[in-house]
């Protein structure tokens, strides 16, 4: 059964630094997608990144951007120019291309910043 | 701006009462989740629908918890009875397998205290 590991619950950064947020993730496919949802503390569940697996081009979205690497299982997630809006809990997420429609969640990180 | 929609945001009752959670996945999706979040056991999932159909209830407590799609605008989450062990935020999350990422949407959240 694929997993997906935070091993760190709570991380701290100054505002306008950049932060990187880790996760790894454990499977036996070669086909799947890689998210990172992000949870401020009105509870909402936003998609923040999404990556394919046999795309070698890390996803970036703005300020947020992803270093995959695939060999390793892991999907960590690069903020810049923190923002007091970026605080909330960040979780990396995995989908099986195989046809499950389910996603595995990881337990998240809290990213507090730091004014 | 599409967007799933639950019903209601917040509901207070006491032990033994009927809880009933809406959920309206956005239009064209056809996969639809529920989630349950705690601060003990993070984001569960309790139940999950494809075409209305049941796929997989592992996750829910059979013997009070029930999830039903009477159509494919409506979903529902009944707790009967409720305890207090219950209280927990609940999600719904919407999906559709016709796109690439098959990325799940989330709602707000129906906060659920069972005093």
């Amino acid at each position: 059964a694929q997993t997906v590991t935070q091993s760190q619950p709570e991380m701290s950064v100054q505002e306008a630094e950049t932060v990187t947020l880790s996760c790894t993730y454990d499977t036996s496919e070669s086909d799947y997608y890689l998210f990172w949802y992000k949870q401020p503390p009105s509870r909402q569940m936003i998609l923040v990144i999404r990556q394919e697996a046999y795309k070698q081009q890390n996803a970036t979205e703005n300020r947020f951007s992803v270093n995959f690497q695939k060999a390793a299982k892991s999907f960590s997630l690069k903020i810049s120019d923190s923002q007091l809006g970026d605080a909330a809990m960040y979780f990396c997420a995995y989908r099986s291309a195989s046809g499950d429609d389910k996603i595995i969640f990881g337990k998240g990180t809290r990213l507090h910043i730091l004014p | 701006d599409a967007r799933v929609t639950q019903t209601p945001r917040h509901k207070v009752t006491e032990m033994g009462q009927e809880v009933t959670m809406r959920c309206q996945p956005i239009l064209g999706h056809n996969t639809v989740f529920w989630y349950r979040q705690t601060m003990m056991q993070g984001l569960e999932l309790l139940a999950y629908f494809r075409n209305r159909a049941p796929l997989d209830d592992s996750g829910m407590p059979k013997d009070r918890f029930s999830a039903e799609m009477p159509d494919a605008t409506l979903a529902t989450l009944k707790i009967q009875p409720s305890e207090p062990r219950d209280s927990a935020v609940y999600f719904c999350a919407s999906g559709s397998t016709g796109k690439t990422y098959n990325e799940q949407f989330f709602g707000p959240g129906t906060r659920l205290t069972v005093l």
